[in-house]
C-alpha cells in the first residue's frame, strides 16, 4: 500500500463547477500538507499549505486536513479554464534524522470545460 | 530573481550511455532534491541532500548518482545501470524553515533512443 493515495482522473468538469480533490494516507506521523499544481511539462508550483488539522482558505481554494481520518481535500470553487492542471497532494512529516522528505500522491488531471 | 533552474529541457540518451542533468538555484537554500515523475505515478524521491558534501538516497536511487560540491548546484547522473531512465526528471529545493516551501524547477524530460 501506498503512503499517500490520490485518484489520478481525469476529472473533467464545466466552468464555474465547485471541484473537490482528496488524498488518503497511512502515515500518521505526516504533520505538514500541501497541495501543488502542475501545468503540461512544467514544474509544480506550491498551491495551499496547511500544518496539522483544519482548513485554509485563499481566494477560490479551500485545503481541509482531518488528521483523524487521514484525509485531505482541496476545494476550488468557480472553477476556471485556468485551473486546468495536474494537481499533486504532498505530505511530510517534518524534519526527521536531519532531513525533511515529502511524500507525494499520484497527482489528479483536472480540466475545466469552458 | 531567484529560482531554480534544470537544464536541458529535453534530453536524449542512447542505451548504455552515462547523463548529467543539472540544477541550480540561486535561493541559498541547503537542502536540494531530486524526483522523478511518470505516469500515473506522481513523485518519487532519487536523492536529496540537506547540506554541501552530503546527500542521501531516497526510494528510488538504483541506477542514479549525485554530488553537492557547492550550495547552488545538485547534478543527477542518470547511468546506464538506470533500466527505464525515460522519464521527466524535476529538481527542487527547499529553505530550513519547516514553513517554506519548496521551489520546482521546469524539469528535464529525458528520452532514451
Amino acid at each position: 500500500q501506498k503512503e499517500v493515495e490520490q485518484d489520478p482522473g481525469p476529472l473533467s468538469v464545466p466552468e464555474g463547477a465547485i471541484v473537490s480533490l482528496n488524498c488518503t494516507y497511512s502515515n500518521s506521523a505526516f504533520q505538514y500538507f500541501m497541495w501543488y499544481r502542475q501545468y503540461s511539462r512544467k514544474g509544480p508550483e506550491l498551491l495551499m499549505y496547511t500544518y496539522s488539522s483544519g482548513n485554509k482558505e485563499d481566494g477560490r481554494f479551500t485545503a481541509q486536513v482531518d488528521k483523524s481520518s487521514k484525509y485531505i481535500s482541496l476545494f476550488i470553487r468557480d472553477s476556471q479554464p485556468s485551473d486546468s492542471a495536474t494537481y499533486l497532494c504532498a505530505m511530510s512529516a517534518g524534519v526527521i534524522q536531519g532531513a525533511q522528505k515529502l511524500v507525494f500522491g499520484q497527482g489528479t488531471r483536472l480540466t475545466i470545460n469552458p | 530573481d531567484g529560482g531554480i533552474t534544470q537544464s536541458p529541457k529535453y534530453l536524449f540518451r542512447k542505451e548504455g550511455q552515462n547523463v548529467t542533468l543539472s540544477c541550480e538555484q540561486n535561493l541559498n537554500h541547503d537542502a536540494m532534491y531530486w524526483y522523478r515523475q511518470d505516469p500515473g505515478q506522481g513523485l518519487r524521491l532519487i536523492y536529496y541532500s540537506q547540506i554541501v558534501n552530503d546527500f542521501q538516497k531516497g526510494d528510488i536511487a538504483e541506477g542514479y548518482s549525485v554530488s553537492r560540491e557547492k550550495k547552488e548546484s545538485f547534478p543527477l547522473t542518470v547511468t546506464s545501470a538506470q533500466k527505464n531512465p525515460t522519464a521527466f526528471y524535476l529538481c527542487a529545493s527547499r529553505g530550513e524553515d519547516m514553513n517554506t516551501e519548496a521551489f520546482f524547477g521546469q524539469g528535464t524530460r529525458l528520452t532514451v533512443v
